[in-house]
């Protein structure tokens, strides 16, 4: 049974903060990765996709690998109230369906 | 912003009807998938289909079937609906280039 877990949190940040949210897969085979952001009630959109070990860095945002560990994390600078949302950690095989974890619910207070 | 449509965006019908959700994508995208996702709970995968009259049942075991006669057209239909079916359900396609799964806006099922 593949598996992708993250710490349901909610985690709580301040305005200006650097929030870390974490992930961890069970398939070692896994080869995308993926964190999606979700709004209440809304659908979940891409922020960052990595494929390969280390950090990839888009504007506030950095995802880091760690195959070795079967970890990505996600690094959030500056973090803002708009950012409040809950974080989707994502992974797939070339040609399979991404698999998803349960989400952590981050929350920036101002 | 993404080109993939779901309809109807929310429905509330009785137990026992009949009802199809239309997701329609303008990409070309050959690989679509359906998600059901319960409030604040996670995702899951249900139907998914890797082109036409392809069709493939997902991890979580669903009463809907799916159909895929149309390379742009991935509707999900509950033969007789139950309150247990309500929940919100997410389609998605995916583009192999790319790598990347983009979702509609989603359609909010409640069965009375």
């Amino acid at each position: 049974q593949k598996e992708v877990e993250q710490n349901s949190g909610p985690l709580s940040v301040p305005e200006g903060a650097i929030a870390s949210l974490n992930c961890t897969y069970s398939d070692r085979v896994s080869q995308s990765f993926f964190w999606y952001r979700q709004y209440s009630g809304k659908s979940p959109e891409l922020i960052m996709s990595i494929y390969s070990n280390g950090d990839k860095e888009d504007g506030r945002f950095t995802a880091q690998l760690n195959k070795a560990s079967q970890y990505v994390s996600l690094l959030i600078r500056d973090s803002q109230p708009s950012d409040s949302a809950t974080y989707l950690c994502a992974v797939n095989q070339a040609g399979t369906a991404l698999i998803f974890g349960k989400g952590t619910t981050l929350s920036v207070s101002s | 912003e993404a080109d993939i449509y779901q309809t109807p965006r929310y429905l509330v019908i009785g137990t026992g009807k009949k009802i199809t959700l239309e997701c329609s994508q303008t990409m070309g995208h050959d690989k679509m998938y359906w998600y059901q996702q319960d409030p604040g709970m996670e995702l899951h995968l249900i139907h998914y289909s890797y082109g036409v009259n392809s069709t493939e049942k997902g991890d979580l075991s669903s009463e809907s079937t799916v159909s895929r006669i149309r390379t742009e057209h991935f509707p999900l239909t509950l033969e007789s609906a139950r309150p247990s079916h309500t929940s919100q359900y997410l389609c998605a396609s995916y583009a192999s280039g790319a790598n990347v799964l983009t979702f509609g806006a989603g359609s909010r099922l409640t069965v009375l």
